[in-house]
């Protein structure tokens, strides 16, 4: 399966605890952004990175989520002591370029706070 | 501030009953339009990108087309096969894609 591919499909944690999430891109796909979606809510933009370095993430939280995409390995997402309010669902998508150019989405991980 | 609106919020439809999908958008400069179609408990899957204003893409029986303002997703004698959430999606200045709340599309046999 060459797609778009997340893991775990769905985390539970408690209150306090740490989350990360995992995405790897399409084959070939060097550009990664990571979207929350809210329960009756579209898609959020979170976080734009390529390869060692974070191009846009002025749709992430300041405080308590960070993400990276190492030069080997794939992208991770990070959210610190989680709240109630950070369960949602988490999509990674991958493209090959930057604007304009479709992105493809992983089926990606149901995050819930216990 | 870039904006998309998606309309109606859900329809309901008879077999071999088409119809249209509205995505009203505002943009500084339009980036690309896109279509996605998404399952329950799945990621967006990838319909159509349109650039430019009188542009019209086609596949199966999904017809997407895109003026200055808007864009239109029809859909001609849809089957129960095709019963997802439609989103629409515009692209932002840094990469990134603004996602309308989409319209949940239900087609019954």
């Amino acid at each position: 399966n060459a797609g778009v591919m997340q893991n775990p499909r769905h985390l539970v944690r408690r209150r306090g605890q740490e989350a990360r999430l995992r995405c790897s891109p399409m084959k070939g796909h060097s550009h990664v952004y990571w979207y929350r979606q809210l329960p009756e809510e579209g898609l959020k933009f979170m976080v734009y990175l390529q390869k060692e370095n974070i191009i846009d993430e002025s749709g992430m939280p300041k405080e308590r989520f960070s993400a990276e995409f190492p030069k080997e390995g794939p992208s991770i997402l990070r959210i610190q002591q989680v709240v109630r309010g950070d369960s949602a669902a988490y999509f990674c998508a991958s493209s090959s370029q930057g604007s304009n150019q479709p992105q493809h989405f992983g089926d990606g991980t149901r995050l819930s706070i216990l | 501030e870039d904006q998309v609106t998606q309309s109606p919020e859900a329809l309901r439809l008879q077999e071999g009953e088409s119809s249209s999908l509205n995505c009203s958008y505002t943009v500084s400069g339009l980036r690309g339009l896109f279509w996605y179609r998404q399952d329950p408990g799945k990621g967006p899957e990838f319909l159509f990108t349109l650039y430019s204003a009188g542009e019209e893409k086609e596949k199966e029986r999904l017809k997407a087309t895109l003026t200055k303002k808007e864009s239109f997703l029809h859909i001609t004698a849809p089957k129960p096969e095709d019963s997802a959430t439609y989103l629409c999606a515009v692209g932002g200045s840094q990469g990134n894609l603004i996602f309308g709340k989409g319209t949940k599309l239900s087609v019954k046999p």
